[in-house]
């Protein structure tokens, strides 16, 4: 079992909808998160990062954490076709403090 | 200012042959990390550099070897690849190594044959 868990996908939303993202962590010591965006041949990009010590909003990005249930999410309002892209979350794990990726959910915005 | 850049962008190697992977980043980071992503296993760290002067192994580093040349160089080495190794292959630095925020190079695609 990887230690950073995300479902692979595709989630296919309507444009204008909200997104909603899920990562599971194993390592209940984690104290910072991170979602990267990666397109498709690109190389990932940093779009959110929060610590333990609370929720982020960004524009139109919101990461939310749940440390009871070892779980973070990315929201993404209003939608748009070019979010469409792998989206890919770490999380420091096993004792290291190199974050560990998932294996990333890929996200289809349909118009 | 380019961030990390990486060479080759794309590179064909027949079974047994032999290669470098070369990365540099202009940020002045400390920390610096080579991933390997294949579909459907998101990245995998092969090696990181905490800091100038040190290497670690990371989750897959059967099969390759590093250097950090200096702050701003960490290269990759294949000495006899294999059909196993054909992947995308990413540099990546941050300014430590404590949960801090990783900039990825644009990737060298590896096929060995």
């Amino acid at each position: 079992q990887k230690e950073v868990e995300q479902n692979s996908g595709p989630l296919s939303v309507p444009e204008g909808a909200i997104a909603s993202l899920n990562c599971t962590y194993s390592d209940r010591g984690s104290q910072s998160f991170f979602w990267y965006r990666q397109y498709s041949g690109k190389s990932p990009e940093l779009i959110m990062f929060i610590y333990s010590n609370g929720d982020k909003e960004d524009g139109r990005f919101t990461a939310q954490l749940n440390k009871a249930s070892q779980y973070v999410s990315l929201l993404i309002r209003d939608s748009q076709p070019s979010d469409s892209a792998t989206y890919l979350c770490a999380a420091p794990s096993g004792g290291s403090y190199i974050p560990t990726f998932g294996r990333g959910t890929s996200l289809i915005v349909h118009p | 200012n380019a961030g990390v850049t990486q060479t080759p962008k794309f590179q064909v190697l027949k079974t047994g042959q032999s290669m470098t992977l070369q990365c540099a980043q202009d940020m002045n980071h400390n920390s610096m990390y080579w991933y390997r992503q294949d579909p459907g296993m998101g990245l995998r760290l092969i090696y990181y550099s905490a800091s100038e002067g040190t290497t670690d192994k990371g989750e897959v580093p059967n099969g390759y070897n590093v250097s950090r040349l200096n702050k701003r160089e960490f290269s990759l080495r294949l000495e006899s690849a294999a059909p196993s190794q054909t992947s995308v292959y990413f540099c990546a630095s941050s300014e430590t190594s404590v949960g801090e925020t990783q900039y990825f190079g644009p990737g060298t695609r590896l096929l060995v044959l």
